[in-house]
Parts: C-alpha cells; structure tokens; sequence
C-alpha cells in the first residue's frame, strides 16, 4: 500500500525559480528519503533525513521533516532545466525493524522552463 | 554508495513467455531488492532478495510468479513468469547500504505484447 501521498502532482516553473515539493505519510517512520527519475529511468538518492532530524540541507536541496504533522518537504533552489524529472518521497516504517523497506509516494512531476 | 547495473535495460516480450532480469552490485550488500513501476506510477514492493534462502515476498506478489535467486551478495535476478500485458512496467533492483540509504539501479523497462 502507499504510504506517501505528495503534492502538488505535477508543478512547471521558469528557470532560477524555487520549487517546494511536499510529502505526507501515515505511520511513524525510521527515515525518509527524497529520489529524483529522470524520464522513468532509474532513481537517483537525493538526501535522506532521520527522524529525529527535522532539516537536511546537500547542495541547492533543502529538506524539513516534520514527524508531529507527518509530512516532509524538498526545496530546490534555483532550479534549472536539468531538474526537470519525478521527484518521490520514500518512507521506511519505524515497525520495519531495520529490514530497508521502503513505502514511496506517488511523486511530483516537475518541469523547469528554460 | 553503490554502483548497480540492470540487464537486460529493456525488452518486448510475448504474452506466456518468461524473462530474467539481472542485477549486479559493485561490493557486497546484504539487502537487495525488487521493485515494480507501473506506467505512470510510483514504486511497488516486490520482494526483498536474500542472500541464501527463499525471497520474502510482499502481499499481491508470489514465488510462482517472481521466482528471484540471490547466490550471493553482489548478484540476483528476478523472473517475470507467463508474462501478460499488465506485467509490462520497469523493474528496478536496489540495494540498501550503510547509513540507511538506499541505492537503486536503472532499471529494466519491459513491455508484453
């Protein structure tokens, strides 16, 4: 079942604008991951934030983990055309028991307008 | 990290033939996994591959089905069985290092006709 639901689906931006994704689950979680697919290629890791962390930055990416509200957020800033991919959250219960399954949710489709 | 590699990168197969997919790792992991991507989906579970023993698979997913072998701990493959049209989606294997993260590889894209 999926555990994520993000928002919004599908978001189109100009080149040098931010663009904030958004990620909501359901159960307590151990961590929560941020992946990038380009053109249903394979996925890319992007960043990965415990839950016990509540902001990560790597780069021109920002991500917030909020466990109260369960929900997680990605900031890229300044965007460019090469961001242009599916961006999906993936969440790994906290009653997995460290076996590394992941939940994903239905991904943002970005496109950054150049 | 890790470095993974897919073969094949894609096929077109007939309906009730079988394919395997291969998935290699650059070092030695102990969790690999398959997942399924649907045509304009997200991610599905498929089974997590263990080096040794049987795969565990999740609900909706069978053995008879994936067979999936892992003989050891850089290697594994995953067989689509009596393959129909609703089997055609991308099949992705991932490892899972140290530090929790989770690598995957660049999957297989298949479709049956």
């Amino acid at each position: 079942s999926q555990q994520g639901e993000e928002d919004p689906q599908a978001l189109s931006i100009q080149e040098g604008e931010n663009a904030t994704m958004n990620c909501s689950y359901k159960t307590s979680i151990n961590n929560l991951q941020w992946y990038r697919q380009n053109s249903g290629r394979g996925l890319v890791h992007l960043i990965l934030i415990r839950s016990n962390e509540r902001e990560k930055h790597s780069g021109r990416l920002r991500v917030t983990l909020d466990t109260s509200k369960k929900s997680s957020s990605l900031l890229i800033t300044a965007s460019r055309a090469a961001d242009t991919a599916s961006y999906f959250c993936a969440t790994e219960p906290q009653g997995s028991s460290n076996t590394g399954k992941l939940i994903f949710g239905q991904g943002t489709t970005l496109q950054v307008k150049p | 990290s890790a470095v993974i590699s897919q073969k094949p990168s894609r096929d077109i197969c007939q309906r009730g033939t079988s394919l395997t997919i291969q998935c290699q790792v650059d070092s030695q992991v102990t969790m690999m996994f398959w997942y399924r991507q649907q045509p304009g989906q997200s991610l599905t579970l498929i089974a997590t591959a263990n080096q040794g023993s049987e795969a565990t698979y999740e609900s909706g997913f069978v053995i008879d089905k994936f067979p999936i072998s892992r003989p050891n701990l850089t290697f594994s493959t995953l067989t689509v069985s009596n393959m129909s049209p609703e089997d055609s989606s991308i099949y992705l294997c991932s490892v899972w290092v140290a530090d929790m993260e989770q690598y995957f590889g660049p999957g297989t894209r298949l479709t049956v006709t």
